[in-house]
């Protein structure tokens, strides 16, 4: 089945620093990827979809200076939480389709949690 | 961002019992999807619905696509201890490019 591996699974930054998370498909292309955000004890929020070759699109109320999004290839997506603070601490996880159709299912990454202190 | 009404929020069962739970939205979705998350990892694919109507099974897991397109059911039977995790329902809506509405989870704790 479809792979998505995301790097790193846990990052520990100071207030201020930037931090980089990558997605990579591993066994199909992605045009497409979605960075999405979970605070403890909820729900997936989608922040972004990112686009190969083309500007991200961000949710409303997500900064895009702060969460820099670049999809340079096919297989490889990057977030970057920029300037970073406490309150940017969450679980971050990224998705891309699993086939070529509109309707194939989305595949997850296993996240990245992300402590900013 | 909108969420999808899921319940219950959490439920306590015994091994070897059934589980049912349900997802609800105001608006129509043209595909449901059904995850299972575990602490510290991101959602995995269980079960995906294309059909209005559709009830498709995943060994002991079996879900509904319901009629009206604003409800999804999740039915887990013969519970084990692995069964334990949050279970989230998603709906993508026509033209929104795989965008997914997660639902607000169910987390499922099955004791011996």
């Amino acid at each position: 089945g479809a792979v998505v591996s995301q790097h790193p699974s846990r990052v520990i930054c100071k207030s201020g620093t930037s931090v980089k998370i990558e997605c990579r498909s591993l066994d199909f292309q992605a045009t497409t990827m979605f960075w999405y955000r979970q605070f403890p004890k909820q729900s997936l929020m989608l922040m972004a979809t990112s686009n190969e070759g083309s500007k991200a699109t961000y949710e409303q109320g997500v900064e895009k200076d702060k969460f820099l999004i670049n999809h340079a290839s096919l297989t490889l997506s990057t977030l970057t939480v920029t300037s970073a603070h406490p309150e940017d601490s969450s679980f971050y996880i990224c998705s891309a389709r699993g086939g070529v159709s509109y309707n194939s299912p989305l595949h997850f990454g296993n996240g990245t949690r992300l402590t900013v202190t | 961002g909108q969420q999808l009404n899921q319940s219950p929020q959490s439920m306590f069962i015994q091994e070897g019992e059934d589980v049912s739970m349900n997802c609800t939205s105001s608006s129509i979705f043209n595909t449901w999807l059904w995850y299972k998350q575990e602490p510290g990892e991101g959602p995995v694919l269980l079960i995906a619905l294309y059909k209005a109507g559709e009830l498709t099974s995943n060994g002991r897991l079996t879900a509904q696509f319901g009629i009206t397109r604003k409800d999804s059911f999740l039915n887990i039977s013969a519970s084990i201890p692995s069964d334990v995790g949050i279970y989230f329902c998603a709906g993508q809506a026509a033209g929104t490019a795989s965008k997914l509405t997660f639902g607000t989870g169910t987390r499922l704790q099955v004791t011996l």
